[in-house]
């Protein structure tokens, strides 16, 4: 069965520093693959998405992620963290169906610092 | 536009309660799901409904009953709620085919007492 590490439980960044969140994937085929961001109390906003094509996807934010096929990587970064970041990331991936099963990792939650 | 909506926001049961957690989706979406939410375990499925008329269970199925009621609306049923489903209950969409991405309601925070 596919699954999705996360292996950061919490990270700390600095306001106007960069951010990189790690996310593996476990699946025998490549996955449709997404980043979701959860501010406190609400629900899922998707950040971007990645279908094929080019690696790089640009999302909304500023945010950004790169797919690596070698590594079943797809991480999230950005340049300059804002202190509205501040929340909890998800990764997940579905399978390649007319529907789609997400498959979440355990999350990242992000801390800005000032 | 109000996207997904879920209905209630809280609530609370004591254990061998009954309860329906109520979602519709103005956006004209085939597919609609049903995930919890537990610390330090992402969202997990709960069941979805692939279209109109179809259901079928996810990862974490027993406990919970769904009913896909129209195109629109998808409830999720407790029929005797337990203190391990204190969870934040998530209904999400799509509009069904491929390459396209899930929209999310606000969320149900459970207790169960």
């Amino acid at each position: 069965a596919q699954s999705v590490t996360q292996p950061d439980i919490h990270i700390t960044v600095s306001e106007g520093a960069s951010l990189e969140l790690r996310c593996n994937y476990s699946y025998g085929a490549t996955p449709y693959l997404f980043w979701y961001v959860q501010s406190p109390g609400q629900g899922l906003q998707l950040l971007l998405k990645y279908f094929s094509g080019d690696t790089l996807v640009q999302g909304i934010k500023g945010f950004e992620a790169e797919f690596k096929r070698s590594q079943s990587s797809f991480n999230l970064r950005k340049p300059s963290v804002h202190w509205s970041d501040a929340a909890e990331y998800f990764c997940a991936v579905a399978l390649n169906t007319g529907f789609q099963k997400l498959v979440f990792g355990t999350g990242t939650r992000l801390l800005v610092s000032p | 536009n109000a996207g997904v909506t879920q209905t209630p926001k809280f609530q609370v049961l004591k254990t061998g309660q009954s309860m329906t957690l109520q979602c519709a989706q103005d956006m004209n979406h085939n597919s609609m799901y049903w995930y919890r939410q537990d610390p330090g375990m992402g969202l997990r499925l709960i069941y979805y409904s692939a279209s109109e008329g179809t259901t079928d269970k996810g990862e974490v199925p027993n406990g919970y009953n769904v009913s896909r009621l129209n195109k629109r609306e998808f409830s999720l049923r407790l029929e005797s709620a337990a203190p391990s489903q204190t969870s934040v209950y998530f209904c999400a969409s799509t509009p069904g085919g491929h390459r396209t991405a899930a929209f999310f309601g606000q969320g149900t925070r459970l207790t169960v007492v």
